[in-house]
């Protein structure tokens, strides 16, 4: 089974604090993926990488950036927290295949609280 | 660029009525198209997903789907409803690029004894 950890089920932290998400997959997937989850939003994508090192933008980067220097790890970085990011956040990550053909897998989500 | 609609943001049903939950997607080639589950609390599980071929897919917990090309929908069924379905449900399509998901807006089911 795949298994896709985060490093934390609960966040709280203060408006203006760097803020680190971590995510790691078990399948030797290529491509990881950030979500953020809000109410009536659906998912939203942040970021995603394909290979290690590489990373592309989403819909909505601002605010946030990632690291991958491993296969099996993806990060999430809030640069400078704000209350606007209060939100579930919603690693997965995928096999590589050119049509979205393979399905993504996801880990149980972190909820974070900006205060 | 791709587009996925789930027109009710909340249904209600009892428990062992039927349900189905809507779906319409826009993109330019033949999709593949996901539904997610999401219990409360809990990260994503796939349900079903359409590829190609027959267009009524079935997937886990009893859970169907048909593509309808026309209609660009591909709507969710279960005939009977448990408790335990009680959660949200969100439909994706899929992109060409790297895997990437397009997904709803998510429809969150409510069952009633």
């Amino acid at each position: 089974d795949v298994k896709v950890t985060q490093s934390s089920r609960y966040l709280v932290k203060r408006t203006g604090e760097k803020v680190f998400l971590e995510c790691v997959q078990d399948m030797d997937h290529e491509n990881m993926f950030w979500y953020r989850q809000d109410p009536g939003l659906g998912l939203r994508l942040i970021y995603f990488s394909y290979d290690v090192k590489m990373k592309e933008k989403g819909d909505i980067p601002e605010g946030y950036s990632v690291s991958r220097e491993k296969k099996e790890r993806f990060s999430l970085i809030l640069e400078s927290a704000s209350t606007n990011q209060t939100s579930m956040y919603l690693c997965a990550s995928s096999r590589p295949e050119a049509g979205g053909r393979y399905e993504q897998y996801f880990g149980p989500g972190t909820r974070l609280t900006v205060t | 660029a791709q587009s996925v609609t789930q027109p009710d943001i909340h249904i209600t049903v009892s428990e062992g009525a039927s349900l189905e939950l809507r779906c319409n997607y826009s993109y330019g080639a033949t999709p593949y198209l996901f539904w997610y589950v999401q219990s409360p609390g809990q990260g994503l599980q796939l349900l079903l997903k359409y590829f190609s071929g027959d267009t009524l897919v079935q997937g886990i917990k009893g859970f169907e789907a048909e593509f309808k090309r026309s209609q660009s929908s591909f709507n969710l069924r279960k005939p009977s409803v448990h408790w335990s379905d009680a959660a949200e449900y969100f439909c994706a399509v899929g992109a060409a690029s790297y895997g990437k998901l397009t997904f709803g807006q998510g429809t969150i089911l409510t069952v009633h004894p």
